[in-house]
């Protein structure tokens, strides 16, 4: 089953615009992660976010993560077109993981 | 909603043994499947690119005869772990593409030690 659950399902913006993700999740955790994926390829990781840490910063990433709401955020700053792919997050439990069924970001040139 | 189930859930088992993971698509077909692997506290790595009815594609520094990958029909991908060592005790998980959208299914995951 998926833990996390992103919000929205699916995003289109205009190139230069941010893009806001948000994953909620129902259990404690170790930690959670963002991972993005380009059309028919695996998973690649994105950032990780300690469950005691509360943003953490990556180039033109931004992650948030509020452990009393039990959610995180992934915004993405001045979108490119090349930044189109399906974004997930994934909780660390432990001793295992749980993904959410991601967005899709479509980023128009 | 599309689920992928994966079998078993948790195995042990002894260095030198082999070990079959299995990777379902209940409800849908999935031409294309992912097979990753999760050390502790670190982040999924993906290991292969497992496709339905030819070789999987490997990713740099996998042993293709450690990490054997069947996809054997269009809702079965399996991995079996050859020659088992205590450094392959991982936490492996699949996924799956359905093909119809850009949705993406993952598995429970199996919880592989070995002693």
């Amino acid at each position: 089953s998926q833990q996390g659950e992103e919000d929205p399902q699916a995003l289109s913006i205009q190139e230069g615009e941010n893009a806001t993700m948000n994953c909620s999740y129902k259990t404690s955790i170790n930690n959670l992660q963002w991972y993005r994926q380009n059309s028919g390829r695996g998973l690649v990781h994105l950032i990780l976010i300690r469950s005691n840490e509360r943003e953490k910063h990556s180039g033109r990433l931004r992650v948030t993560l509020d452990t009393s709401k039990k959610s995180s955020s992934l915004l993405i700053t001045a979108s490119r077109a090349a930044d189109t792919a399906s974004y997930f997050c994934a909780t660390d439990q432990g001793f295992d993981m749980r993904f959410g069924a991601g967005t899709r970001l479509t980023v128009k040139p | 909603g599309a689920v992928v189930s994966q079998h078993p859930s948790r195995v042990i088992c002894k260095s030198g043994t082999s070990v079959k993971i299995e990777c379902r698509s209940l409800d849908f077909q999935a031409t294309t499947m992912f097979w990753y692997r999760q050390f502790p506290k670190k982040s999924l790595m993906l290991m292969a690119t497992s496709n339905e009815g030819s070789k999987a594609t490997y990713e740099q520094g996998v042993e293709k005869d450690k990490f054997l990958i069947n996809h054997a029909s269009l809702t079965l991908s399996t991995l079996t772990v050859t020659s088992a060592h205590p450094e392959d005790s991982s936490f492996y998980i699949c996924s799956a593409p359905t093909g119809t959208s850009y949705e993406q299914y993952f598995g429970p995951g199996t919880r592989l030690t070995v002693t």
